[in-house]
């Protein structure tokens, strides 16, 4: 199974707002509500920020949301802040009963 | 609430079996409903699934390892372990436990994450 698509990097200013993209197959986050995305800091475990394409779990900021149209999901950060400076990886459930995640993407608050 | 650890050896000879366990606390593995899972990232790299485990014991395995992962539980013990048998440079990462929800017959993302253990291969 091949790695769900990210780009690499992304940025944006204080207060601003970000989108990252997430494309993978009809057989994972087209076939499927389970995608997931997970933000970490260095040295950090991953932290869940959305499952199940647009739901957040307690206790995180309703700045993050999530969405999905087609073969691509995606997290959009807004009102971005500092401490969003993080890598995000998002992961989707396929068809084969496997667990398939991005490369990550890296976003850097200027 | 519930908390996950890892532990196990930090340097694994090539050959040889990487053998890791999670120790669950502030909750029960046998309360069901959850996909307890290895993943694991190679150093700068993005993250790979390894594997779950049910609490009844029923296992998934990413196919790209299948071959050499057994994971298995000590609801007694309330712990989950990871074995990866003939380890090359390539297996040196961090390996995470986590618990996975959701899903069908496997997680569908997760939710809970311990601190992860770099595993290092080298003679």
């Amino acid at each position: 199974q091949s790695a769900l698509t990210q780009p690499a990097s992304v940025s944006g200013s204080p207060g601003q707002s970000i989108t990252i993209s997430c494309t993978g197959t009809s057989s994972d986050v087209g076939g499927y509500n389970y995608v997931s995305w997970y933000q970490q800091h260095p040295g950090k475990a991953p932290k869940l920020m959305i499952y199940e394409v647009s739901n957040r779990p307690s206790g995180v900021s309703n700045r993050f949301s999530g969405s999905k149209s087609g073969n691509t999901a995606s997290l959009t950060i807004s009102g971005l802040q500092a401490e969003d400076e993080a890598d995000y990886y998002c992961s989707s459930y396929t068809s084969s009963s496997n667990v398939v995640f991005g490369g990550g993407t890296k976003l850097t608050v200027l | 609430q519930v908390q996950l650890q890892e532990s196990g050896p930090g340097l694994v000879k090539p050959s040889q079996t990487l053998s890791l366990t999670c120790t669950v606390s502030g909750g029960s593995i046998s309360s069901g409903g959850y996909y307890w899972s290895w993943i694991r990232q190679h150093p700068g790299k993005g993250l790979e699934w390894i594997g779950y485990i049910y609490y009844s014991g029923s296992t998934y395995y990413n196919p790209s390892l299948k071959s050499r992962v057994t994971i298995s539980v000590d609801t007694s013990k309330n712990q989950f372990s990871l074995k990866l048998s003939s380890v090359t440079a390539a297996d040196t990462a961090v390996y995470y436990c986590a618990r996975g929800g959701g899903g069908y017959n496997s997680p569908g993302y997760f939710d809970l994450w311990g601190r992860g253990t770099l595993v290092t291969v080298s003679s």
